[in-house]
C-alpha cells in the first residue's frame, strides 16, 4: 500500500459526459500529481499541484482540469468525454518539489468511455 | 523537450537468465533519472534512481542500473530473474530541479519458471 488512495477505481460512462476522479495523497505528502496511461502513449504526465498551487502542467486537454484542495486532496474533472479519454488515471504524490525525489503512486482509476 | 524511450517493448526470459533493458533519454542538461515497475494488479513503485555520484546504482530485489552520460542512457540490469520479476518496468527523467517525471513506454517483463 502506498498511501495514495484513489477513487473511484472503474468507471464507465459515455461520450460527451463528465467524471470527477479523486485523489488523497499520502499523509503530509504536499505535492500531487496526476498521470494518464493509455496502451497507445503510455504514461503521460498531466498536471502537479504543490500545495494547493498548480506547479508544472503537462499534456493535458483544455477539457480536462485539476485542483487541490485545502485539506491536500486533489481532483481531476473531465469533460465532453471522448472514446479516446478511455485510459488508467493514475495519481501520485510526493513530500516535496524540485529534485524530485521519489513518488508515491496510487492504484488507478480505469474509466471506460463508450 | 524531454523525452524517454525504452527499445523492449516485451521481454521474455527463463527464471536464472540475465536481464538488460535499455533506456535513452533525450535532455541536454541534468538530468535525475529512475525506474519504477508495476507488478500486476499493483500500483507503480519506485525500483531505483539516480541524482549524481556514482552512475551505478543498486535498487531493490538485485536491480541495478548503469547512468551513462555519453550515451544518455541508464539501462536497467539483473543478473540472475526470477518469476517474481515478471512486472511492467518504467524508466523516467525529470530535469534538474523540475517537477515534470516523464515515462518511457514500459518495457512488459515475463519471467517463465
Amino acid at each position: 500500500d502506498s498511501g495514495v488512495t484513489q477513487t473511484p477505481k472503474h468507471l464507465i460512462t459515455a461520450t460527451g459526459q463528465r467524471v470527477t476522479l479523486r485523489c488523497s495523497p499520502r499523509s503530509g505528502d504536499l505535492s500531487v500529481y496526476w498521470y494518464q496511461q493509455s496502451l497507445d502513449q503510455g504514461l503521460q504526465f498531466l498536471i502537479q499541484y504543490y500545495n494547493g498551487e498548480e506547479r508544472a502542467k503537462g499534456n493535458i486537454l483544455e477539457r480536462f482540469s485539476a485542483q487541490q484542495f485545502p485539506d491536500l486532496h486533489s481532483e481531476l474533472n473531465l469533460s465532453s468525454l471522448e472514446l479516446g479519454d478511455s485510459a488508467l488515471y493514475f495519481c501520485a504524490s510526493s513530500a516535496r518539489t524540485g529534485n524530485t525525489g521519489e513518488l508515491f503512486f496510487g492504484e488507478g482509476s480505469r474509466l471506460t468511455v463508450l | 523537450a524531454q523525452s524517454v524511450s525504452q527499445h523492449n517493448h516485451h521481454v521474455i526470459l527463463s527464471e536464472a537468465a540475465s536481464l538488460e533493458l535499455g533506456c535513452n533519454y533525450s535532455y541536454g542538461g541534468t538530468v535525475n533519472l529512475f525506474w519504477y515497475v508495476q507488478y500486476p494488479g499493483q500500483h507503480l513503485q519506485l525500483l531505483l534512481k539516480y541524482f549524481s555520484g556514482d552512475p551505478l546504482v543498486k535498487g531493490i530485489k538485485g536491480f541495478e542500473a548503469e547512468f551513462i552520460k555519453s550515451k544518455f542512457s541508464f539501462n536497467l540490469r539483473k543478473p540472475s530473474v526470477q518469476w517474481s520479476d515478471t512486472a511492467e518496468y518504467f524508466c523516467a527523467v525529470t530535469a534538474y530541479n523540475t517537477d515534470k517525471l516523464i515515462f518511457g513506454t514500459g518495457t512488459r517483463l515475463q519471467v517463465f519458471p
